[in-house]
């Protein structure tokens, strides 16, 4: 019963970086989400997915991207990696009018 | 903008004692409201969760308050338990598709 993986649980960037976070859930979920959350914030909506080959932005999306080609994954690409995007990086997954189930993170410095 | 607001960062409670949780919105068109749970490290867990169109809802030593008029909800924990300690973050969800807000979150100690 694996629910939500996320990979990898941390990394180090450098400054113009590229990288991809993985997410997968096996739950048949249609809707996805990828939040991230700050030091003594909540968590922000970059990018969510009702469906496969459906993405839309939420409230921070700059600087990310995302594809949603099967139901099970939903990644997150960062383009030129920057300081700012030093945060705590969320998958989740839900049916369409119930509530979340998250992976554990990824923690991703950029230095 | 934050639309969803827990403006206690931090909350300290001796064991066996009552927490309560704050949050406060402003959007009139969220429809649905829930608690996580979270531990370091780990991804937030659902504890509990209440309709709009209800004012309470309970489940074991959990009950969230909901007052409309107000725009606000509590999270009541009784007794608090040491494995309580964690950090709650209140969200609320719109009108339009499953996309939640969340506040800030609420350190809670609950103390032995």
């Amino acid at each position: 019963n694996a629910g939500v993986t996320q990979t990898p649980k941390f990394r180090i960037l450098k400054i113009g970086q590229s990288m991809t976070l993985q997410c997968t859930q096996d739950m048949n979920h249609n809707y996805m989400y990828w939040y991230r959350q700050d030091p003594g914030m909540g968590l922000k909506l970059i990018y969510y997915s009702v469906g496969a080959g459906i993405t839309d932005k939420g409230e921070v999306p700059n600087g990310y991207n995302v594809s949603r080609s099967t139901t099970e994954d939903f990644p997150l690409r960062l383009e030129l990696a920057a300081p700012s995007q030093t945060s705590v990086y969320f998958c989740a997954s839900s049916h369409w009018d119930r509530g979340y189930t998250f992976g554990s993170g990824t923690r991703l410095t950029v230095v | 903008d934050q639309q969803v607001k827990q403006n206690s960062p931090s909350l300290s409670v001796q064991e066996g004692r009552i927490s309560i949780l704050n949050c406060d919105y402003t959007n009139s068109m969220f429809d649905y409201f829930l608690w996580y749970k979270k531990y370091p490290a780990e991804g937030p867990t659902f504890l509990i969760s209440i309709s709009s169109i209800k004012d309470k809802n309970e489940d074991g030593r959990f009950t969230v308050f909901l007052n409309k008029s107000a725009k606000h909800l509590s999270l009541h924990i009784v007794p608090s338990q040491p494995g309580d300690s964690a950090v709650y973050f209140c969200a609320a969800r719109g009108a339009a598709g499953n996309k939640l807000t969340f506040g800030g979150g609420t350190r809670v100690l609950v103390k032995p």
